[in-house]
């Protein structure tokens, strides 16, 4: 079971902004830093951003990251109807030993 | 560019046994920590475990820990993972993805689909 909790689902009209948030514990996000991973439906997952708040080249600065305390952020700005897909947060565990992923939103354009 | 393509899926009987694939191109395999990420039909990401560079070191999730061995060949720039006592939660699409040993992902391949099922 996933250990950071997101939304499920988070909806906003064309060239809205949206937030996804991710809530995590002290092991987790608390002591490590967050990524985030977009999934197109039918697709192979994608890093969005890593690190809390860094853009991959090619990836567009509409997405931005933060991390504060034992939460993060994921903000998409300008909405466009190519954003609906699923957005995961993902962390090291130091408990655990391994990674961690968030149960995932589903972002509509409406 | 980078290219990883997972291979070996497929229906098996539960308690059987699979070996998944990753073929690694277009970068030096041996510079980079390996994953393997699963997803169940219309579930969430899960990951399933991570394998360093050199394959000193390998970490596992509590639901595969005993039963899956990931390892890779530099060499053949091929990564794997062995799947015993397959049970039908094991049902999913199995991702490769590279990155450090605490991520970031930064390439996946398409996924190769196992199904446990009698």
């Amino acid at each position: 079971q996933s250990v950071l909790t997101q939304p499920p689902s988070v909806s906003e009209a064309p060239r809205q902004r949206v937030t996804i948030s991710c809530s995590g514990s002290s092991s987790n996000i608390g002591n490590n830093a967050v990524n985030w991973y977009q999934q197109l439906p039918g697709k192979a997952p994608k890093l969005l951003i890593y690190y809390d708040d860094l853009l991959p080249s090619g990836v567009s600065d509409r997405f931005s990251g933060s991390r504060s305390g034992t939460s993060a952020s994921l903000a998409i700005s300008g909405l466009q109807s190519e954003d609906e897909a699923d957005y995961y947060c993902a962390a090291w565990d130091d408990s655990l030993n391994g990674d961690v992923f968030g149960t995932g939103t589903k972002v509509t354009v409406l | 560019q980078v290219q990883l393509v997972e291979s070996g899926g497929g229906v098996v009987q539960p308690g059987r046994s699979l070996r998944l694939s990753c073929a690694a191109s277009g970068f030096t395999l041996s510079s980079y920590a390996m994953h393997w990420v699963r997803q169940a039909p219309g579930k969430g990401l899960e990951w399933v475990a991570v394998i360093s560079f050199d394959g000193s070191k390998k970490y596992y999730a509590d639901s595969v820990k005993g039963r899956f061995t990931i390892s890779r060949d530099n060499s053949k720039n091929t990564l794997y993972v062995q799947m015993n006592s397959l049970r039908a939660e094991d049902t999913a699409v199995y991702f490769c993805a590279r990155g450090g040993i605490q991520g970031p992902f930064d390439s996946w391949g398409q996924g190769t689909l196992v199904i446990v099922s009698s």
